[in-house]
């Protein structure tokens, strides 16, 4: 059983558009985070939400994480190329708990 | 220099044979871990150590073996390997012990195993 579930599984945009991923529990976490992946590459941490309803920006990239700490989601705005990669959201049900991932969203933004 | 280490970076072997994947890290982590990823399922946990002394099994642990030989040494060991365990395999380091407290993982560049 999947517990988070990560839509959509593969998104191809052109550069300049905006984009939404979403990542979705019906369990509650006390964090989660999103990670980043290129090819060849391990994951790389982007961002950790704790606070139900918070948000946090990162450059042309914004987190959200739901009000209740079941869902949360990734906007893009004005994606470049260089965005292009797989996308992972990762929750944990405490404090230094073990991580549960998701399936991930494989984004491509074509020049 | 890497801060998280895995060797090798690509292997290819026989089923039935035995196989180690080794990780290393100088981040001065306690906890260490090692995943399987699959195309469309994501990271999946085999095995994680949070000290030397201590080793977890994760959610898919049937056919591996891990060592942890000292705090910054994780190795995962395949005793027999089949073709199913053809995947991308990632150790991953945290600190708990004095920082965000939310386990922000740090991961190695992944070693791609084909099992023929």
């Amino acid at each position: 059983t999947q517990l988070l579930e990560q839509s959509p599984q593969f998104l191809s945009i052109q550069e300049g558009e905006n984009l939404t991923v979403y990542c979705n529990s019906s369990s509650v976490f006390s964090s989660l985070q999103w990670y980043r992946q290129e090819p060849g590459e391990g994951p790389v941490l982007l961002v950790t939400v704790v606070t139900g309803g918070e948000v946090k920006k990162l450059k042309r990239l914004t987190f959200q994480f739901g009000d209740a700490r079941k869902d949360s989601s990734l906007h893009i705005t004005a994606a470049q190329p260089g965005d292009t990669g797989l996308y992972l959201c990762a929750g944990a049900r405490g404090s230094g708990s073990r991580l549960t991932f998701g399936e991930g969203t494989q984004l491509t933004v074509n020049p | 220099d890497a801060d998280v280490t895995q060797t090798p970076r690509n292997r290819i072997t026989k089923t039935g044979k035995r196989i180690m994947l080794e990780c290393s890290q100088t981040k001065g982590h306690d906890r260490m871990y090692w995943y399987r990823q699959d195309p469309g399922l994501g990271l999946r946990l085999i095995y994680y150590s949070f000290d030397v002394k201590d080793i977890n099994k994760g959610e898919i642990s049937d056919g591996y073996s891990v060592s942890r030989q000292a705090q910054a040494k994780f190795s995962l060991s395949l005793e027999s390997a089949i073709p199913n365990q053809t995947a991308l395999y990632f150790c991953a380091t945290s600190d708990t012990s004095g920082t965000s407290g939310y386990n922000e993982q740090f991961f190695g560049p992944g070693t791609r195993l084909t099992v023929l």
